[in-house]
């Protein structure tokens, strides 16, 4: 099993510049999130996935788009790619909460896309 | 709101001494807690985890004891190596769709 990846491993951008992350998992998960790290300021969520075909915003979803339209994939986009986007940026999954009751159990993290923004 | 709070780092450690990292946590409802752990350059792994009061989460040395009188999960380890050098994030999550991180205690352990 690959468990989650994420493509690519490192991007630079301009300012306006747009681009696509992918992120994959193996494993059957109903949910996938995307976070961002930034130093000093932990991991920020920005937009989550409870299922194929279903998106939900996070703590700072400004900015950034996402698809779920396949179950193992999800997508992050920026349209127009500003410096304050300069970031680490991490996929993760999990099962569905409703396995556990109610509570979601380990979340899984792909290895990370470092984006810088010129 | 659900929330974690961790001790705030840098933390530097000569190998072989004892490490804690204390983390408490808020939520509404009956959370499930875990450590992660962060390797330079890596993703987030976990490390351990526990989901009910009293529970004993450990793995690689490493233990914390789900504390719900007192709402903490504070980590520990007898005996820390270089090779725990990291950052070591306290996380929960509760009846909703969300984990909820604290900010992270990096860990320098000198030889």
């Amino acid at each position: 099993n690959a468990g989650v990846t994420q493509t690519p491993k490192f991007r630079v951008l301009k300012t306006g510049q747009s681009m696509t992350l992918l992120c994959a998992q193996d494993m059957n998960h109903e949910y996938m999130y995307w976070y961002r790290q930034d130093p000093g300021m932990g991991l920020r969520l920005i937009h989550y996935s409870v299922g194929e075909g279903t998106t939900a915003k996070g703590e700072v979803p400004d900015g950034y788009n996402v698809s779920r339209l396949k179950k193992q994939n999800f997508l992050l986009g920026l349209e127009s790619a500003a410096p304050s986007q300069t970031s680490v940026y991490f996929c993760a999954s999990s099962y569905s909460g409703k396995l556990t009751g109610l509570r979601i159990d380990t979340q899984y993290f792909g290895p990370g896309t470092r984006l810088t923004v010129l | 709101g659900d929330s974690v709070t961790q001790m705030e780092g840098p933390v530097t450690l000569s190998e072989e001494a004892f490490l804690t990292i204390n983390c408490t946590y808020t939520a509404t409802g009956y959370p499930s807690l875990f450590w992660y752990v962060q390797y330079p350059g890596e993703g987030l792994q976990l490390l351990l985890k526990a989901t009910k009061a009293d529970d004993k989460g450990s793995n690689k040395g490493f233990e914390a004891t789900y504390r719900k009188e007192t709402t903490s999960f504070h980590l520990e380890k007898g005996s820390v190596q270089v090779s725990d050098s990291a950052v070591y994030f306290c996380a929960l999550s509760d009846t909703g769709n969300q984990f909820y991180f604290g900010t992270g205690t990096s860990l320098t352990v000198i030889p």
